[in-house]
C-alpha cells in the first residue's frame, strides 16, 4: 500500500542535543510538508518542498531545517532542541498537480520528547 | 492571517444520534475544504474534502459547504463510540503560487454508549 512513514515514531533527547527527524514516502507525491502540533493545538506548518523547492514558513525558528535529498525522503534537523520544542512531528505528502483541489495526507507522526 | 474557527467541545452525543461539527474561515478565496479525524496521541486521517457548494455524502459522512457564509460543516449520522476523536477543519489558500491549508485547532467530539 502508498503510505507516508515516519521514524522513529518516538524520539527523546536531551536539551540542545541535535535530533533528525525522517519521514518517507511511497506515493510519488511531489509536495512534502513538516508540521509541528502540540497538545490541543492546530497542526502548524513549518516548511515544505515543492520538488526540490524549499519553503520556509516566516515564523519558523532558525532551529528548524530540513533536507529533501529525493523523491521519496525528507528530514526534518532540530540543531539544539528546547523543552518548547515537544511536540508532535507531522509529516505529510501531496501531489502538487492540481491548484484547487490538493489534498494532504498525514503519515502517523514523530512523537519529540526533550529532557 | 488566514483564520479558520471551530469550537473546540467537546461535543458529546449519545450513540446514534446525528453529530454537527462547524468550522468558519476567513479568506473568501479559499477553494478546498477538508475534514481530518484525529484520535488522540495519533496523526489528522482525511474523512472528508469538498470543493463546490452544497452537501457531499461518504458513507455516514456529509461535508457541507456555504462560500457566501464562509462556513463548513461535517454531519455524522448514527454515531459510534469509535467516532470519538478531534474533528480539524481545513481550509486551503494560495501563497506565493502554492497551495497551503490552515487548519482549526478542532472540535472534540465524544459519542456516549
Amino acid at each position: 500500500d502508498a503510505m507516508v512513514i515516519q521514524n522513529p515514531r518516538y524520539q527523546v533527547t536531551q536539551f540542545g542535543k541535535p535530533v533528525t527527524l525522517s519521514c518517507s514516502q511511497t506515493l510519488n507525491h511531489n509536495v512534502m510538508y513538516w508540521y509541528q502540533q502540540k497538545s490541543s493545538q492546530a497542526p502548524k506548518l513549518l516548511f515544505h518542498y515543492y520538488d526540490k523547492d524549499f519553503n520556509n514558513e516566516a515564523d519558523t525558528p532558525d532551529n528548524f531545517q530540513s533536507r529533501r535529498p529525493n523523491t521519496s525522503f525528507c528530514f526534518l534537523d532540530i540543531r539544539s532542541p528546547g523543552l518548547g520544542d515537544a511536540a508532535m512531528y507531522l509529516c505529510a505528502t501531496s501531489r502538487g498537480d492540481s491548484p484547487y483541489t490538493d489534498t494532504q495526507y498525514f503519515g502517523p507522526g514523530t512523537r519529540l520528547t526533550v529532557l | 492571517q488566514k483564520e479558520v474557527e471551530q469550537n473546540s467541545g467537546p461535543l458529546s452525543v449519545p450513540e446514534g444520534a446525528i453529530a454537527s461539527l462547524n468550522c468558519t474561515y476567513s479568506d473568501r478565496g479559499s477553494q478546498s475544504f477538508f475534514w481530518y479525524r484525529q484520535y488522540s496521541g495519533k496523526s489528522p486521517e482525511l474523512i472528508m474534502s469538498i470543493y463546490s457548494n452544497g452537501d457531499k455524502e461518504d458513507g455516514r459522512f456529509t461535508a457541507q459547504l456555504n462560500k457566501a457564509s464562509q462556513y463548513v460543516s461535517l454531519l455524522i449520522r448514527d454515531s459510534q463510540p469509535s467516532d470519538s476523536a478531534t474533528y480539524l477543519c481545513a481550509v486551503n489558500w494560495a501563497s506565493g503560487g502554492y497551495q497551503k491549508v490552515t487548519f482549526g485547532t478542532g472540535t472534540k467530539l465524544q459519542v456516549i454508549p
